[in-house]
């Protein structure tokens, strides 16, 4: 079975540029989430959809985040413009109901120059 | 504010020890916990999930047990293997919401 896919695995881009990370669920997973991974503050979710639509998104820092689910098997995570702290792992995650476990995927390492 | 918190930190054994590691959660009304491993350069692989009724999961040479009341898991490996080397993440999900709230995870070195 395809597990929650990620792209691209790695992007490396200068300040100020827009940056996209996408992300397949699993087939039949109806709630996705993305998470940030970094040194200092350990995962941190940003945003939660269920259903394709977003639920929570406490978690995203500041305007310049963005995210959207148009269809049941696709996501993108929007950063413009980017900053050198917007340097991490980006890890999307997906669960096919509440009490079932979350499938992450392999993620994504920005780093913003 | 939940918070999680796993201890030791980092753990290095030899091969074939039998092992505990530990979660503890400040807020004991959690809807379920799951325990994870994150092998480097990669996501996150779930191990274990426990609902908030159950006392514990098995699975292979892995146990996990909760204490809702205390606020504590503990994640036991039978007869560690090199392959067992991996970060440990604990996580717990809040009764009402999805959020689930990390600790910071235990690093796990198994020596052959």
């Amino acid at each position: 079975d395809a597990g929650v896919i990620q792209s691209p695995r790695h992007e490396v881009t200068e300040m100020g540029q827009e940056v996209t990370l996408r992300c397949k669920p699993i087939s039949g997973h109806n709630s996705l989430f993305w998470y940030r991974q970094t040194m200092m503050r350990g995962l941190e979710l940003l945003i939660y959809f269920n259903n394709n639509v977003p639920i929570d998104d406490s978690g995203m820092p500041e305007d310049r985040f963005s995210a959207k689910m148009p269809n049941a098997s696709f996501s993108t995570l929007k950063i413009q413009p980017s900053e050198p702290r917007d340097s991490a792992v980006y890890f999307c995650a997906s669960r096919m109901d509440r009490d079932q476990p979350q499938h992450f995927g392999d993620g994504t390492r920005l780093s913003i120059l | 504010k939940q918070e999680v918190t796993q201890i030791p930190a980092a753990l290095s054994v030899p091969e074939g020890e039998n092992l505990v590691l530990n979660c503890s959660f400040t807020d004991s009304a959690i809807y379920n916990l799951q325990w994870f491993r994150q092998d480097p350069g990669k996501g996150l692989t779930s191990l274990l999930l426990i609902q908030s009724s159950q006392r514990e999961q098995t699975s292979g040479r892995l146990n996990a047990s909760l204490d809702k009341s205390s606020g504590r898991s503990t994640l036991y490996i039978a007869a560690s293997q090199p392959g067992d080397s991996a970060t440990y993440l604990c996580a717990v999900r809040r009764e009402y919401g999805n959020k689930l709230v990390f600790g910071a995870g235990t690093i796990l070195r198994v020596k052959s």
